[in-house]
C-alpha cells in the first residue's frame, strides 16, 4: 500500500502569509495527486488534482506543484476564509489513501 | 445541482449490522464511479471502498475488507454501503464521494469532486 505523510500536522499563520504544506508518498505515484480542503462539520472539497490542476473555482492563492513522490501544496496569501485542515490524496492505484492532514490555524 | 445524500447511519451494537445510502441527484449516476470514506471523530479522511459504474471492479481498504459491501443500484440512483460484524473503530461519519475522471494528453486523473454531508455511525454497547 502507498503510504502518504504530511508535514507539519499544525501551522499557525497570520492572514497575508505564504503557507506551504508538504506531502510525501511511499512511492512514486506520478501526479495522481489530489488537495482536499475541509473545515469542521463540513465535507472536504477538492483544490487541486493531477498535482497542479486547480479545481474550477478555486481561487488562484491555492497551487500545487511536485511528481513522484513529493508533493507541495502552496497558498500565496492566506485568507481568514482558508483557515482549515488538508488533505493530500493519492489515486495511483487502490487502496486510495489521504494524508493525516495539515490543520492550518490562526497565529 | 448535484447532491449527494447519505442515511442509514445511527447507533449500532459491536458485532452488529447496518446499510447505509447514498441518494444521487442532479447528474448521470449511471456514468459515475463512487466510492465510500469515512472520518473518525477528530481524526482524518480514511478511503473504504470504490465502485465503478457497473459494478464490476470493487476495491476495499484492508480495515473493512470481508466486513463492508458496496453496492449500487443505478435505476434508483443509490450507492449502498452494507456493514457487518461491526467494531468501535469503525465509529466515524461516512460520506459518499463521486468520481470525477480528467483526461489529457498524459493521461487519466481522477479526483472526488461531490461529496455528500455525511451520516455518523456509532458502534457502541
Amino acid at each position: 500500500d502507498i503510504q502518504m505523510t504530511q508535514s507539519p500536522s499544525t501551522l499557525s499563520a497570520s492572514v497575508g502569509d505564504r503557507v506551504t504544506i508538504s506531502c510525501r508518498a511511499s512511492q512514486g505515484i506520478r501526479a495522481w495527486l489530489a488537495w482536499y480542503q475541509q473545515k469542521p462539520g463540513k465535507p472536504p472539497k477538492v483544490l487541486i488534482y493531477k498535482a497542479s490542476t486547480l479545481e474550477s473555482g478555486v481561487p488562484s492563492r491555492f497551487s500545487g506543484s511536485g511528481s513522484g513522490t513529493e508533493f507541495t501544496l502552496t497558498i500565496s496569501s492566506l485568507q481568514p476564509d482558508d483557515f482549515a485542515t488538508y488533505y493530500c490524496h493519492q489515486y495511483s492505484g487502490f487502496p486510495f489513501t489521504f494524508g493525516p492532514g495539515t490543520k492550518v490555524d490562526i497565529k | 445541482e448535484v447532491q449527494l445524500v447519505e442515511s442509514g447511519g445511527g447507533l449500532v451494537q459491536p458485532g452488529g449490522s447496518l446499510t447505509l445510502s447514498c441518494a444521487a441527484s442532479g447528474f448521470t449516476f449511471s456514468s459515475y464511479e463512487m466510492n465510500w470514506v469515512r472520518q473518525a471523530p477528530g481524526k482524518g479522511l480514511e478511503w473504504i471502498s470504490f465502485i465503478t459504474t457497473t459494478g464490476d471492479t470493487i476495491s476495499y481498504a484492508d480495515s473493512v475488507k470481508g466486513r463492508f459491501t458496496i453496492s449500487r443500484d443505478n435505476a434508483k440512483n443509490s450507492l449502498y454501503l452494507q456493514m457487518n460484524s461491526l467494531r468501535a473503530e469503525d465509529t466515524a461519519v461516512y460520506y459518499c464521494a463521486r468520481d470525477r475522471t480528467h483526461y489529457d494528453s498524459s493521461g487519466y486523473y481522477y479526483d472526488f469532486d461531490y461529496w455528500g454531508q455525511g451520516t455518523l455511525v456509532t458502534v457502541s454497547s
